[in-house]
């Protein structure tokens, strides 16, 4: 299948600061998604976006499929944006994820 | 309200015994699909289904069964084979294989 990395791994902030996160895979997809994993486990949809830029409040996102990555952008971070943040993409019907970035906004 | 649905949201198991995921959506999506997530992992693949009475194993379904009789319901059955089935799992569904995906609560399941 195709493998996917998230970097960084591990991220911490303070609030109101800025971050992005990447995403890199190793073939050409049709279906690439960002979610954010709650405290709770509940995966929220961020963006559906297998190539180019999206905007959703303080989160955009920008893919370059021909260069085979894409890239979240979290902006005046918030303690409510904690949580792990999956990308997955899929070149067929079923997701391949990455491990995740496990990002953590301290007031 | 429309949505996906997973019951219940703990459940144990005893050594040697089958269990049975409950996974339910109204969104009228013809595609659904079983995850199963490892503390600090991402998400694999047990089984997807694109249509009624037809489903596809995915990259981790030795010991897990499925069905999908109906549209809105894709069970998914934890056999005694299955030698680690402490996992957090997930049910999603999506309108065709190729669109947006959107998960259920899920359901952690712990072996007593």
């Amino acid at each position: 299948g195709i493998q996917v990395e998230q970097s960084p791994p591990d991220l911490i902030l303070q609030e109101g600061a800025n971050s992005t996160l990447r995403c890199n895979f190793s073939d050409s997809v049709n279906n690439l998604q960002w979610f954010h994993q709650n405290p709770w486990g509940q995966l929220i949809n961020l963006f559906y976006i297998p190539s180019g830029t999206k905007q959703n409040g303080r989160l955009s996102a920008t893919t370059v499929a021909t260069e085979r990555y894409s890239l979240l952008y979290i902006s005046s971070s918030q303690t409510t944006d904690s949580g792990v943040y999956f990308c997955a993409v899929s070149s067929g019907y079923a997701l391949n994820f990455g491990k995740g970035t496990s990002l953590l906004v301290t007031p | 309200d429309g949505g996906i649905t997973q019951s219940p949201k703990y459940l144990f198991r005893k050594e040697g015994q089958n269990v049975t995921l409950s996974c339910e959506q109204n969104l009228n999506h013809d595609a659904m699909y079983w995850y199963r997530q490892d503390p600090g992992q991402g998400l694999r693949l047990i089984y997807y289904s694109q249509i009624v009475n037809d489903f596809q194993k995915g990259d981790i379904a030795e010991g897990y069964s499925v069905s999908r009789e109906k549209k809105e319901s894709f069970p998914l059955t934890v056999t005694s084979a299955q030698k680690n089935p402490t996992a957090f799992y997930l049910c999603a569904s999506s309108i065709s294989g190729l669109e947006t995906q959107y998960f259920g609560p899920g359901t952690r399941l712990l072996v007593l």
